[in-house]
C-alpha cells in the first residue's frame, strides 16, 4: 500500500521560505510512470495545484510548476531517501493554506494517492 | 489558465437519492477530468479519472460522463457515507486546477 508522510513546520514567518517534505513508502519516486506532486488548499484559493516533479529518462527529472508560483518554487526529489521536497520563497501570508502532496499517474493526469495535509501558517 | 466551474454549490439531499454534480470547462480539455471526495479534515479521495474511469476500490454507485468542456458527476444511490464535498480537476497544457467544490449535505 502506497503511503505519503508529509513532514515539516506550522508556522513560518513572512519573507521566509516554506520547506515541507513527503517521504514515499510502497513506491518508488523513480518509477517513470508516476509524478509527484504537491498542492495546497486555503478558503480564499481552494484548492490549487502547485507543482510536480517526475523522473523522465537517463537519471533526468523534470518539474512544472504552476505559474502564479513559478518565481518562487522549487520542488526537488531525493532518490537516496525516496522523497521530495517543497520550497517556497519570500512566503506572504497568503501562502497560509494546507498543503498537501500527492502521487500523480502520468497517464491521466489524476492524483490517486494524497498526504495527510500539513496546516502552514505565514505569521510573525 | 482554464477554469473550471462547478454547480451546484450546495445540494441537500437524502439517503437513497441519485445525485448529479457538473463541472464545466472554459475551454475544452478532452476527457483530462477527474473527481475527488473530500470530508472535513481529510485529503481529497480520487473517485473518478479520465472523465469516467472509476478509481480502484470506488463504489460502482460512482460514475462520471462527459468530454470537451461538460462533464457530470452521478452518485446513484446516495449512502450515508457521501455526505461530502466534491471537485472536479482539469488537466490541459501543463496545468492543472480545480473546481470550486459541490457539498452534499444531508436533506
Amino acid at each position: 500500500q502506497v503511503q505519503l508522510q508529509q513532514s515539516g513546520p506550522g508556522l513560518v514567518k513572512p519573507s521566509q521560505t516554506l520547506s515541507l517534505t513527503c517521504a514515499i513508502s510502497g513506491d518508488s519516486i523513480s518509477r517513470n510512470s508516476a509524478a509527484w506532486n504537491w498542492i495546497r488548499q486555503s478558503p480564499s484559493r481552494g484548492l490549487e495545484w502547485l507543482g510536480r516533479t517526475f523522473y523522465a529518462s537517463k537519471s533526468k527529472w523534470h518539474n512544472e510548476y504552476a505559474v502564479s508560483v513559478k518565481s518562487r518554487i522549487t520542488i526537488n526529489p531525493d532518490t537516496s531517501k525516496n522523497q521530495f521536497s517543497l520550497q517556497l520563497n519570500s512566503a506572504t501570508p497568503e501562502d497560509t493554506a494546507v498543503y498537501y502532496c500527492a502521487r500523480g499517474q502520468v497517464s491521466y493526469y489524476a492524483m490517486d494517492v494524497w498526504g495527510q495535509g500539513t496546516t502552514v501558517t505565514v505569521s510573525s | 489558465d482554464i477554469q473550471m466551474t462547478q454547480s451546484p454549490s450546495t445540494l441537500s439531499a437524502s439517503v437513497g437519492d441519485r445525485v448529479t454534480i457538473t463541472c464545466r470547462a472554459s475551454q475544452s480539455i478532452s476527457s483530462w477530468l477527474a473527481w475527488y471526495q473530500q470530508k472535513p479534515g481529510k485529503a481529497p479521495k480520487l473517485l473518478i479519472y479520465k472523465a469516467s474511469s472509476l478509481e480502484s476500490g470506488v463504489p460502482s454507485r460512482f460514475s462520471g460522463s462527459g468530454s470537451g468542456t461538460d462533464f457530470t458527476l452521478t452518485i446513484s444511490g446516495l449512502q450515508p457515507d457521501d455526505f461530502a464535498t466534491y471537485y472536479c480537476q482539469q488537466y490541459n497544457s501543463f496545468s492543472w486546477t480545480f473546481g470550486q467544490g459541490t457539498k452534499v449535505e444531508i436533506k
